[in-house]
């Protein structure tokens, strides 16, 4: 069964820091690039950056709006993956999302198939 | 950045009827190396994460009802609920991934009528 499960998410002040967790099983983590997709209340879905797999040479890449604030890195031996978050401000209040796309060397093989339920950052004062 | 845009915003529709989503990407989606458009259809309920229905454009993922299709290729994209049910109440996205950054469209409210 593949289960995602994110945490680390609460109430954070403004310009405060914030590191969440993706831990993942039932599939073949170190194959797969791990996504943080964010939602804000009542809103749409926002890609946050990726990390690629051991293959890719852990490449990351992440939105353009988050002006180098936020850095996603990995453990492949604890199937866990990392989002930290700086210099947070009001507007990243959101439901962090984790998921995945598997990745057979260069190629993408699936699109966002396991999400986790998300965890909640709120940043306010 | 691949715009998707989505048209209607929300739809209502009767119980049984079809229900039809359109999306358009700013760019092709489309890889000619392999003959694939990335492009996926996902459906939000309500405090649920989403959940991908369709993959490269019309590839329906596992248990997913067939009620449900993806169709298009290039720039222009439809989702179809060919008989609405009462549970397909939900939002719906479409999604690029042929590009980074990944984005999505602004999604697709449908309600029953």
């Amino acid at each position: 069964e593949v289960q995602v499960v994110e945490s680390g998410g609460g109430l954070v002040q403004p310009g405060g820091s914030l590191k969440l967790s993706c831990a993942a099983s039932g599939f073949v983590f170190s194959d797969s690039g791990i996504h943080w997709v964010r939602q804000a209340s009542g809103k749409g879905l926002e890609w946050v950056g990726r990390i690629r797999s051991k293959s890719n040479n852990y490449a990351t890449a992440y939105a353009a709006s988050l002006r180098g604030r936020f850095t996603i890195s990995r453990d492949d031996s604890k199937n866990t993956a990392y989002l930290q978050m700086n210099s947070l401000e009001t507007e990243d209040t959101a439901v962090y999302y984790c998921t995945r796309l598997a990745e057979l060397g260069p190629s993408v093989t699936t699109d966002f198939d396991y999400w986790g339920q998300g965890t909640l950052v709120t940043v306010s004062s | 950045d691949i715009v998707m845009t989505q048209f209607p915003d929300s739809l209502a529709v009767s119980l049984g009827e079809r229900a039809t989503i359109n999306c358009r990407s700013s760019q092709n989606v489309f890889y000619r190396s392999n003959n694939r458009n990335y492009l996926g259809w996902y459906q939000q309920k309500p405090g649920q994460p989403p959940k991908l229905l369709i993959s490269w454009a019309s590839t329906r993922e596992f248990g997913v009802p067939d009620r449900f299709s993806g169709s298009g290729s290039g720039t222009d994209f439809t989702l179809t609920i060919s008989s609405l049910q009462a549970e397909d109440v939900a939002v719906y996205y479409c999604q690029q991934y042929y590009a980074i950054p990944i984005t999505f469209g602004g999604g697709t409210k449908v309600e029953i009528k």
